[in-house]
């Protein structure tokens, strides 16, 4: 089964809107963290933004804010006031408590329009 | 702050012959990952160190795949004899363990095509 599930392979917003990126995960462990990245055309992977499975409050970094709704497990992105600059590939990674290791979701392509 | 380090950003040789990545981690961090991502499998971790001991090398595909940290400012992934199949953008990133909420830096990859 897959841990971590992003179920929009693309994704289009206009300039200035608010967009919501999904994403979904399977854990049966109390403690774990979420992460999501973002991935421009340019290649590199850019970590933006964290939320554990303890935290009462959603995360928030500048424009990006985590809507994490723990029974339903589910962690989404996200991003107001859409820039131009926004249009990449965005990941979900989970990291169990046990493990170093992150699994990454299938990502979603955000394409931000004038 | 220096990123990780990659090198070289692309290399292009043909099948059967040894490549060698390399990545510097940020420094003070001492979790290295490597990681493969392709279109058909997405991004994959192949293997990972703690304190440059490895601690999980089950993503590793093959024996033709080695990782190597002879000390905790350098790592190499070695692909010998190479195929037209490990094609693949090769990422390697590190982080400050003992945390949960310790993020993954990523490096800026290296794009790998054996033709």
């Amino acid at each position: 089964a897959q841990k971590i599930t992003q179920t929009q392979p693309g994704m289009f917003v206009q300039e200035k809107e608010a967009v919501t990126l999904d994403c979904t995960y399977d854990t049966s462990d109390q403690s774990y963290g979420l992460f999501w990245y973002k991935q421009p055309s340019s290649g590199e992977m850019i970590f933006l933004i964290y939320q554990g499975s303890y935290d009462e409050q959603n995360a928030t970094e500048g424009r990006y804010s985590l809507n994490f709704q723990k029974a339903r497990k589910s962690a989404n992105l996200v991003i107001s006031a859409s820039q131009l600059g926004d249009s990449a590939m965005y990941f979900c990674a989970m990291r169990e408590g046990n493990t170093d290791k992150l699994i990454f979701g299938t990502g979603t392509r955000l394409q931000v329009f004038p | 702050d220096a990123g990780v380090i990659q090198s070289p950003r692309h290399e292009v040789t043909e099948m059967g012959q040894e490549v060698t990545l390399r990545c510097k981690p940020i420094s003070g961090h001492n979790s290295l990952f490597w990681y493969r991502q392709t279109m058909m499998r997405g991004l994959e971790l192949l293997i990972y160190f703690n304190n440059n001991v490895p601690i999980d090398d089950s993503g590793m595909p093959e024996d033709r795949f080695s990782a190597k940290m002879p000390n905790a400012s350098f790592s190499t992934l070695k692909i010998q004899p190479s195929e037209p199949r490990d094609s693949a953008v090769y990422f390697c990133a590190s982080s400050f363990g003992g945390g949960l909420s310790q993020p993954q830096h990523f490096g800026d990859g290296t794009r790998l095509s054996i033709l």
